[in-house]
């Protein structure tokens, strides 16, 4: 199986900073990569597909990058909707994999 | 407009199936590359994938849960299942549906359905 490495596990921010979570495969992955956001009490919404494609309806301020075994989510001038868990999933092999999650909250 | 929707027993003793249904609107499961998949998480922890069933009636298992799983379609009624074996208390967590369509990533997710195992 692959696993997905994230980092940090929490992340404390404050309102309009930048932040950077990590991700990191145990093998080449080739971009097969998507993060999502889950808030409190929701399911998850799909952010970014293909480590850097914006889904349909994400802010302009998500973005994605990354290729191999790295790959980061950015989210620039940070909002008080952006507090949530995300998530890295690997969909290069089966079984497809989730990272452990980072949980985002306002400093 | 793509709408998932999960619905299950709520609670079951160990040992005992899981059934699953998701029922799902705005897409059919014969559309050539279309997929339904289903995912866990336990409480206030990280998400699980379980399985896959795509249009052409391929299936994909976590091996983790070895022959516990099985996934199938129901197409004319728009729904799909997942059915557990020998349930155990580990198994205890929040059960999702989501789709996937054009690319191997869950575009769509349902809202969940929360499955306790408990004597």
């Amino acid at each position: 199986d692959i696993q997905m490495t994230q980092s940090p596990a929490s992340l404390s921010a404050s309102l309009g900073e930048t932040v950077t979570i990590e991700c990191r495969a145990s093998e080449d992955i080739y971009s097969n990569l998507a993060w999502y956001q889950q808030k409190p009490g929701n399911s998850p919404q799909l952010l970014i597909y293909d480590a850097n494609s914006l889904a349909d309806g994400v802010p302009s301020r998500f973005s994605g990058s990354g290729s191999g075994t790295q790959y980061s989510l950015k989210i620039n001038s940070l909002q008080s909707e952006d507090v949530a868990s995300y998530f890295c999933q690997q969909y290069n092999n089966y079984p497809w994999t989730f990272g452990g999650g980072t949980k985002l909250e306002l400093k | 407009q793509v709408t998932l929707k999960e619905s299950g027993p709520g609670i079951l003793q160990p040992s005992q199936t899981l059934s699953l249904t998701c029922s799902f609107s705005g897409f059919s499961l014969s559309t050539y590359g279309m997929c339904v998949g289903w995912i866990r998480q336990s409480s206030g922890k990280g998400l699980e994938w379980l399985a896959n069933i795509w249009w052409n009636d391929d299936k994909y298992y976590n091996p983790s849960l070895k022959n516990r799983l099985t996934i199938s379609k129901d197409t004319s009624n728009n729904q799909a299942f997942l059915k557990i074996t020998n349930m155990d208390t580990a198994d205890t967590a929040t059960y999702y549906c989501a789709r996937t369509f054009t690319g191997d990533y869950f575009d769509y997710w349902g809202q969940g359905v929360m499955v306790t195992v408990s004597s």
